[in-house]
């Protein structure tokens, strides 16, 4: 059973502290989405990779948050440096573009910044 | 720009009473719609997908949606609800604009199912 699966699955940290968030898509999805869910502002699309290359991260803060693809299996989210409004579950999902293109949620990573 | 309304913040059924949860989306083409499911504290489950075939979409756990392009709606409903529905739901609609299947979510619908 195909799965994206995501680590840490909880994290707490201290204002000004990096995070490193990471996600391992299902093998074979060519693209990887981030998202970031608030009580305030619901789902919120933060960075979207096809085959690995960057193409919108508009909805992500730049000084301060970085998404990379290091290779297929792995996407990273890192904050640097941390602050308690970051504070929020962080999803990732991967899809194969063609022909259905369906996304599929991890776990998600509950970050908490004190 | 497309988007997504849910009607309804909070819904409370009775376990084995019909569910009915409300979504209305805005889109300038023919769009793709989807419900997701989010347990407490898991990720998020995709429940079905219209995209222009039948506009009666099944989906799992005995969830089913009608597209109506006259009254722009994708109500997600289920003959009788079980205590393992308790969930909140989303209404999603995808935006092609930038060239990419973009999710746009609703603020999601809190179901309840009392016994």
């Amino acid at each position: 059973d195909a799965r994206v699966t995501q680590t840490p699955r909880h994290k707490v940290t201290e204002m000004g502290q990096e995070v490193t968030m990471r996600c391992q898509p299902i093998l074979g999805h060519n693209t990887v989405f981030w998202y970031r869910q608030t009580m305030m502002q619901g789902l919120e699309l933060l960075a979207y990779f096809r085959n690995r290359a960057p193409l919108d991260d508009s909805g992500m803060p730049k000084d301060r948050f970085s998404a990379e693809m290091p290779d297929a299996t792995l996407a990273t989210l890192k904050i640097q440096p941390s602050e308690p409004r970051d504070s929020a579950v962080y999803f990732c999902a991967s899809a194969l573009e063609f022909p259905t293109d369906t996304q599929y949620f991890g776990p998600g990573t509950r970050l908490t910044v004190l | 720009a497309q988007s997504v309304t849910q009607l309804d913040s909070h819904v409370s059924v009775s376990e084995g009473t019909p569910v009915l949860l409300r979504c209305n989306y805005s889109s300038s083409y023919s769009p793709s719609l989807f419900w997701y499911v989010q347990h407490p504290n898991k990720g998020l489950q995709l429940l079905l997908k219209y995209t222009s075939a039948a506009t009666l979409v099944k989906g799992i756990n005995g969830f089913e949606a009608e597209f109506k392009k006259s009254e722009t709606s994708f109500h997600l409903t289920k003959p009788s609800a079980h205590m393992s529905d308790a969930a909140e739901y989303f209404c999603v609609v995808s935006d092609r604009g930038g060239g990419y299947n973009k999710l746009i979510f609703g603020a999601g619908t809190r179901l309840a199912v009392h016994p």
